[in-house]
């Protein structure tokens, strides 16, 4: 079975460009997390959804956005990049919402803004 | 707040025993996670806890208290390979929201 796969590995934009991250999760799993880990620190929380819904949102810019689809695969989109922005993305599945569900991790996306 | 501490960084021995401290404070507490992060990679689990005391899994034992906020992760007979970033994660159920917030990890160096 497959576990959360995540595409790109590694993209590099440049500043201002736009970028779409993607996310499919464990077949079943209908909760979809993002989090940006920048080098040296521990994952941030970007957002959450569950059935379709955004169940969530972090402390981060409305540059930031993201969408959960019918198959509960997930996209997340950043506007107008920043050098800030570089990091490694990851999504997190679960099966479902609320205790008793692990969290699974797709290997990320490493995303280079220059 | 959310906060989170764990040390930056430790050293240890081929063989030997480790113990990774992380304290937390935080709201809507609902269990207490540890994951392993080799450079690049993606977090993998190595253990959870919601109630208080220690979780025995092989050579990774985790252990709680609420009501101190304190949690630490054990690691014996250590090997190189061991080599990683240990994150401290909790579960924050807010509302709606079902989140983790990680501390900014350990980064273990094995020597032989």
């Amino acid at each position: 079975d497959a576990g959360v796969t995540q595409s790109p590995t590694h993209l590099i934009k440049t500043r201002g460009q736009h970028v779409t991250l993607r996310c499919s999760p464990i077949s079943g799993h209908k909760s979809v997390s993002w989090y940006q880990q920048v080098l040296g620190q521990g994952p941030q929380f970007i957002f959450q959804y569950y059935e379709k819904e955004e169940r969530g949102r972090g402390n981060f810019p409305d540059r930031f956005s993201a969408r959960q689809f019918p198959n509960y695969s997930s996209e997340l989109n950043v506007n107008a990049l920043l050098l800030g922005d570089s990091a490694l993305y990851l999504c997190a599945s679960r099966f479902g919402q609320g205790e008793g569900y692990g969290y699974t991790f797709g290997s990320g996306t490493r995303l280079t803004v220059v | 707040g959310q906060n989170i501490d764990q040390p930056t960084e430790m050293t240890a021995t081929e063989g030997a025993i480790v113990q990774i401290n992380c304290t937390y404070q935080t709201s809507g507490f609902n269990g207490l996670f540890w994951y392993q992060q080799h450079a690049g990679e993606a977090p993998t689990f190595l253990s959870y806890n919601v109630l208080d005391g220690l979780e025995e899994k092989g050579r990774f034992s985790s252990f709680l208290s609420r009501s101190k906020g304190y949690s630490y992760l054990l690691l014996k007979e250590l090997q190189m390979k061991d080599s990683a970033s240990y994150l401290c994660a909790v579960r924050a159920d807010l509302g709606n929201t079902d989140k983790l917030i990680f501390g900014t990890g350990t980064r273990l160096q094995v020597f032989p």
